[in-house]
């Protein structure tokens, strides 16, 4: 089954407005990791929170995790046009070896 | 300096044929991985190559192969393209063999096999 999947699969805001997004996953996890994708563009790796973490920030960036509840998410705070992409949990489980498994992402569209 | 670079960026073909991609990083990671993003952009592992030993094989045909002549490339081969092969190729590297580390990616490499 599927680890990391992100809730909504798509987030319509305007400018300056806030945008959360939520990833929920199955099993025992070592540490979760967002990362953005712009259109016909590879991967960029957000923020790294461990599973002895419940918060971190970066910039605009705010990321929860709650391991009782096997869900993170990732609040971006006074939204820009430029932040419109796609948005992927990845989760690297306790017994996942070395790979890290994605979500199915959210697409994020900010309008000016 | 792209620090992952793949090449192609586009790659048509037709079924039957026999194409590559080629991946280098300049990031000094040990770690390079292939992953297969689908029309619904859904990611998927296939290959994980740890200073050109591989490390994870998941269930992919064997139809592909990749190679690794040193730790900074790691290329994939794919022979008798399928339809179903169409999609969005990402390389990425990491600093280390756990998922503790965050992955680079490249800018992928979008098949599309008529």
């Amino acid at each position: 089954s599927q680890q990391g999947e992100e809730d909504p699969q798509a987030l319509s805001i305007q400018e300056g407005e806030n945008a959360t997004m939520n990833c929920s996953y199955k099993t025992s996890i070592n540490n979760l990791q967002w990362y953005r994708q712009n259109s016909g563009r590879g991967l960029v790796h957000l923020i790294l929170i461990r599973s002895n973490e419940r918060e971190k920030h970066s910039g605009r960036l705010r990321v929860t995790l709650d391991t009782s509840k096997k869900s993170s998410s990732l609040l971006i705070t006074a939204s820009r046009a430029a932040d419109t992409a796609s948005y992927f949990c990845a989760t690297d489980g306790e017994t996942s070896g070395s790979r890290l498994t994605f979500g199915e992402g959210t697409q994020l569209t900010v309008n000016p | 300096d792209t620090a992952v670079s793949q090449t192609p960026k586009y790659l048509v073909t037709q079924m039957g044929n026999d194409k590559s991609i080629k991946c280098e990083q300049n990031l000094g990671h040990d770690t390079m991985y292939w992953y297969k993003q689908d029309s619904k952009k859904f990611l998927k592992i296939m290959f994980s190559y740890n200073n050109k030993e591989l490390i994870i094989n998941e269930t992919v045909p064997n139809r592909f192969s990749p190679k690794s002549p040193d730790k900074a490339h790691l290329n994939l081969h794919i022979n008798s393209l399928e339809l179903g092969d169409s999609a969005v190729y990402f390389c990425a590297s990491s600093g280390a063999a756990r998922g503790y580390s965050p992955l680079h990616f490249g800018n992928g490499t979008r098949l599309t096999v008529t």
